[in-house]
């Protein structure tokens, strides 16, 4: 079955720039995504890639997808004490009726 | 965008009674919902997929009989966990997506905590 796997932690100094990997394992997903999750809340759809493309921007997030080695990665610039939340990245297989694989989420704290 | 609520948003109840969740799609008309459960940090895992009028596909591992899911309009499905047990406490979250929304997009509801003393 699909495995996705994160670092369980990262901490950075506000203005830094963060940076969260993820890695997969199924070759045939169509979409990867990233969410947010803020403690006791739901997720938040951050930005997502298509499988055909190498990177993404989207303000002060940038996605970067290296389908060969199947990782993903979301780099956050000048981070902020309000970006301290859970990061899941997630894959959605071909085929899968639209079934979303999680990864095991990212704990990002943000220090002074 | 598009709005997904849950109700309610925490639950305790007593082991061996029941409790149903509603997801609703409050701007958009949900043409597939999906369940997820959450333990104290850890992934999500996905339950079972709902499409507005037919059965739920139930992810391997889930008891249908357990956790009872229904779709039955556009806008509104429900989890029902029967008989509840202590171990069934957990994070409980619905996703739903629209029937003319992208392809890549599923909309996440606020989640509901459930503890079963």
């Amino acid at each position: 079955g699909e495995d996705v796997e994160q670092s369980l932690f990262l901490s950075v100094r506000e203005g830094d720039s963060s940076v969260i990997n993820c890695t997969y394992t199924d070759s045939s997903s169509t979409y990867l995504y990233w969410y947010k999750q803020e403690p006791g809340a739901g997720l938040q759809l951050l930005t997502y890639i298509f499988s055909n493309m190498d990177m993404k921007q989207d303000q002060r997030l940038t996605v970067l997808l290296n389908k060969k080695d199947k990782h993903l990665s979301l780099r956050i610039a000048d981070t902020q004490t309000g970006d301290s939340a859970i990061y899941f990245c997630a894959e959605k297989e071909r085929g899968g009726g639209n079934k979303l694989t999680f990864g095991t989420g990212t704990q990002l704290k943000v220090e002074l | 965008g598009a709005v997904v609520s849950q109700h309610p948003s925490r639950v305790i109840c007593k082991s061996g009674t029941s409790v149903k969740i509603e997801c609703r799609s409050l701007d958009f008309q949900a043409t597939t919902m999906f369940w997820y459960r959450q333990f104290p940090k850890q992934s999500l895992m996905l339950m079972a997929t709902s499409n507005e009028g037919s059965k739920a596909t139930y992810e391997q591992g889930v008891e249908k009989d357990k956790f009872l899911i229904n779709h039955a309009s556009l806008t509104l499905s429900t989890l029902t966990v029967t008989s509840a047990h202590p171990e069934d406490s957990s994070f409980y979250i619905c996703s739903a997506r629209g029937s003319s929304g992208a392809s890549y997009e599923q909309y996440f509801g606020p989640g509901t905590r459930l503890t079963v003393t």
